[in-house]
């Protein structure tokens, strides 16, 4: 079991606003980074968000990360088919001495 | 163009070892961290080890003492040993560079 607990999923029509929330401790979120990955169906994941807020040249203003205390989320405005796609939060846990993944979340376009 | 190329999965049984590679170009290797992610079918991601720019290693409960990354700086290459495989490490097995950039994944199946 993950350590970092997301909903299982999300959804939205296109143009809308999704978040995903993110939920750890005081030994991962707490104290590290937040990254999130997107990983779009049978394909390998792809860094989405890094440092808590900061987004990889080419990955749309549409997407934007926070982090409060020991939890994280992803919002994705201006919600697009090609936004569908699974979705998972990461940090560092100092207790663990490790990278721990998220549960995942799988956004839906309806 | 930052590419890493994943090789060495298959089929292997119970108990078994096998050794994956990951040739990564475009950048300079030694100056950054890697690590191998798993997801097993229709499941998220897992960790599964993590090497510093300085070599220091790490692993997860779930695989220490059976998996050790390691790499060869002047073949640019991350390498995976695993041994007493598992039916529960099967999985796809990603290499990423600094969590940035990651390879297409290769599989591992292990089973009788």
């Amino acid at each position: 079991q993950s350590v970092l607990t997301q909903p299982p999923s999300a959804s939205g029509t296109p143009g809308q606003r999704v978040t995903v929330s993110c939920s750890g401790g005081s030994s991962n979120i707490g104290n590290s980074i937040v990254n999130w990955f997107q990983q779009l169906p049978g394909t390998a994941p792809k860094l989405l968000i890094y440092s808590n807020n900061q987004r990889p040249s080419g990955v749309p203003d549409r997407f934007s990360g926070s982090k409060s205390g020991t939890s994280a989320s992803l919002a994705i405005s201006g919600l697009q088919s090609e936004d569908e796609a699974d979705y998972y939060c990461a940090a560092w846990d100092g207790s663990l001495n490790g990278y721990v993944f998220g549960t995942g979340t799988k956004v839906t376009v309806l | 163009e930052v590419r890493l190329l994943e090789s060495g999965g298959g089929l292997v049984q119970p108990g078994g070892s096998l050794r994956l590679s990951c040739a990564a170009s475009g950048f300079t290797f030694s100056k950054y961290a890697m690590s191998w992610v798993r997801q097993a079918p229709g499941k998220g991601l897992e960790w599964v080890s993590t090497v510093t720019s300085g070599g220091r290693t790490y692993y997860p409960d779930s695989v220490k003492g059976r998996f050790t990354i390691s790499r060869d700086i002047s073949k640019n290459t991350l390498y995976l040993q695993m041994n007493s495989l598992r039916a529960e490490d099967t999985a796809v097995y990603y290499c990423a560079k600094n969590w940035e950039i990651w390879g297409r994944g290769t599989l591992v199946t292990v089973s009788s």
